[in-house]
């Protein structure tokens, strides 16, 4: 059974930074592009990061460019995501998401809760 | 970037309605690359059809998805009362892009 695991979400102040965790089972996650998609308060759904199978490729969008680093361990089948210089606007549920081949997400995590406020 | 607009954003239906919620593209968009998702309350998104047409696993054939170019829809043909959920189109145009409509919620009357 595919799952997807995500922690490390709480309550940051402005300009503060956070390291969030996606431990994912019952695939190869090595095989796998993934992303980071979080849905804002308004339920908007945006992608944040973008790492490749081997973790050599890396994009983000502006919104988030130069603040947010995805990362991935393959050998703890695991995704990570570090976020700095936090502002109110990245408050959101922060989703992992397997990309499949035909550029579906086919399986997400239970999402983790960013909330920046002072 | 490929800008997707849902509507309608909210729509109400009675038990065995049938509902159409359309998702518009400010560019064409490959029908290979079309997709829609459900997502219930407190729930993650779950994939729903993939590839504008084709249902997801587990997917009830009341849920038919069509479309091409800029214009893509979803169709459920008699509203059950698990359909009751937000309903979001994606696209995707090339690493890393990808983009989500807004959504439709289905609410049931």
């Amino acid at each position: 059974e595919v799952k997807l695991v995500e922690s490390g979400g709480g309550l940051v102040q402005p300009g503060g930074s956070l390291k969030l965790s996606c431990a994912t089972s019952g695939f190869t996650f090595s095989d796998y592009y993934m992303y980071w998609v979080r849905q804002t308060p308004e339920k908007r759904l945006e992608w944040v990061a973008y790492i490749s199978n081997g973790g050599g490729s890396t994009y983000y969008p502006d919104t988030v460019k130069g603040r947010f680093t995805i990362s991935r361990d393959n050998a703890k089948n695991t995704l990570y995501l570090q976020m700095s210089r936090l502002k109110s606007e990245d408050t959101a549920m922060y989703y992992c998401a397997r990309l499949q081949s035909t550029m579906i997400f086919d399986y997400w995590g239970q999402g983790t809760t960013l909330t920046v406020s002072s | 970037e490929n800008v997707l607009t849902q509507s309608p954003a909210i729509m109400a239906a009675s038990l065995g309605q049938k509902v159409t919620m359309t998702c518009s593209a400010s560019s064409s968009v490959s029908s290979s690359y079309l997709h829609w998702y459900q997502q219930k309350s407190g729930a993650s998104p779950k994939p729903l059809i993939h590839r504008t047409s084709n249902l997801a696993s587990g997917v009830p054939a009341r849920f038919s998805g069509s479309g091409s170019g800029t214009s893509y829809s979803l169709t459920i043909s008699s509203v059950e009362a698990e359909d009751d959920a937000t309903y979001y189109c994606q696209q995707w145009s090339g690493y890393p892009f990808i983009t989500f409509g807004a959504g439709t919620k289905l609410e049931l009357k």
